[in-house]
């Protein structure tokens, strides 16, 4: 049982550039949502969905584009890369609630230069 | 919005000695508080849960209490031993219904 599955592990872009972070997971989850991690800043929710077709906005959304087409895959995308968004990214799922019994990949390392 | 406090920020405590790591949230409606561990190079892991209609719940040697008047709750470790060492992050929410609010971390190490 994979889990929760992140793809690439590590990315480096330019100013500019853009680019789609992948994630699935195979557990049939409603609840996905995409957090990024920087230090001293703890976790940040970026986006979120409840179900395929429904996204939502979180705390730190811009710059950023989601969509949920099926249950299982959850990409982030990258519009237009800024040295801002130089984070580690991870991607959650849950059954039954969306903030409860988050399941975590192992996370995206991207650095924008 | 919910916002939560997490401290320290560091904390190191030899083995076999407890640890505790306090967390604020300011939104009395949140009663649903999560705990979460990550360790080098991978994402954050359950390790316990709390609901705000219990004061206290333990797994083996953790421990996580509430306090809802005072809008805060710890996690204790007993015996902390080396694979303790690790990030840890507190959470809310209300009712697991909204997306969850974490806390900045608390790098444990346990000194051998």
């Amino acid at each position: 049982n994979a889990g929760v599955t992140q793809t690439p592990k590590f990315q480096v872009l330019k100013t500019g550039q853009s680019m789609t972070l992948q994630c699935a997971q195979d557990m049939n989850h409603e609840y996905m949502s995409w957090y990024r991690q920087d230090p001293g800043m703890g976790l940040r929710l970026i986006h979120y969905s409840v179900g395929a077709g429904i996204t939502d906005q979180g705390e730190v959304p811009n710059g950023y584009n989601v969509s949920r087409s099926t249950t299982e895959d959850f990409p982030l995308r990258l519009l237009s890369a800024a040295p801002s968004q130089t984070s580690v990214y991870f991607c959650a799922s849950s059954y039954g609630r969306v903030g409860e019994k988050l399941f975590f990949g192992s996370g995206t390392q991207l650095s924008v230069l | 919005g919910e916002n939560v406090e997490q401290h320290p920020s560091t904390l190191s405590v030899q083995e076999g000695d407890s640890a505790v790591i306090k967390c604020t949230y300011s939104d009395s409606a949140s009663n649903y508080f999560p705990w979460y561990k990550q360790e080098l190079g991978k994402g954050p892991q359950l390790i316990i849960d709390i609901r705000s209609n219990v004061g206290e719940k333990k797994d083996q040697r953790i421990a996580v209490t509430l306090n809802k008047t005072a809008k805060h709750f710890s996690l204790h470790i007993t015996e902390t031993q080396p694979e303790d060492s690790a990030v840890y992050f507190c959470a809310a929410s209300y009712q697991g219904n909204t997306p969850l609010v974490f806390g900045k971390g608390t790098r444990l190490s346990v000194i051998a």
